[in-house]
């Protein structure tokens, strides 16, 4: 079956480490994002990529990093410059052209600061 | 930028009966509106979509309606289930230097009392 796959669900990072989301998909879109979730904000863009080795910044990029080397992989690096990174992230992907499909979301990461 | 509000934040209805959610948008380039629907611990998940050349789509027991001049659209479920329990995203989409910009609303809590 297609789909989106994120890992790990849960993870704890320590004060001052830097830690990697993994995002996957099989559904051969171009694009993928990742957005954060808090109670109460709804969903806040990242980073967003329209294309493998191009990425670009959303509202919120400022502590976080991705990559694109591959079509099918976006992970995201939450470094220890994000001052509150405890939320649910979600990654999400779509044919470039969204207007016709839409957005596929992953199950979402619950990252946890202890 | 594009700006969407989305009423009520909670709602509470009795199983059989309809939910409405309202939303508005500010940007009349907008002209893609998906609504998602997430239930806990899981990502949100497409339920249904509306172009703006389209006044009304409908799903079984989910109807979108869309009022371009007045700039909002609503999400309509009839004869609501228990499992229709989540939160529900409205979002708004245009076209931005090339890319199709998304933008959610807070979302709204649905919850139906067998």
């Amino acid at each position: 079956d297609g789909g989106i796959t994120q890992s790990p669900k849960y993870l704890f990072r320590k004060e001052g480490q830097n830690v990697t989301l993994s995002c996957e998909q099989n559904l051969n879109h171009d694009a993928m994002y990742w957005y954060r979730q808090d109670p109460g904000q709804g969903l806040r863009l990242i980073y967003y990529s329209q294309i493998v080795n191009d990425f670009q910044k959303g509202d919120i990029a400022e502590g976080y990093s991705v990559s694109r080397e591959k079509k099918e992989s976006f992970p995201l690096t939450v470094t220890s410059a994000q001052k509150n990174p405890t939320a649910f992230y979600l990654c999400a992907s779509s044919a470039i052209d969204s207007l016709n499909y839409g957005y596929t979301f992953g199950s979402g990461t619950r990252l946890t600061v202890v | 930028g594009e700006n969407v509000e989305q009423h009520p934040s909670t709602l509470s209805v009795q199983e059989g009966d309809s939910a409405v959610i309202k939303c508005t948008y500010s940007d009349s380039a907008s002209n893609y509106f998906p609504w998602y629907k997430q239930e806990l611990g899981k990502g949100p998940q497409l339920i249904i979509d509306i172009r703006s050349n389209v006044g009304e789509k409908k799903d079984q027991r989910i109807a979108v309606t869309l009022n371009k001049t007045a700039k909002h659209f609503s999400l309509h479920i009839t004869e609501t289930q228990p499992e229709d329990s989540a939160v529900y995203f409205c979002a708004a989409s245009l076209n931005s230097g090339g890319y199709q910009k998304v933008t959610f609303g807070i979302g709204t809590k649905l919850q139906v009392i067998p």
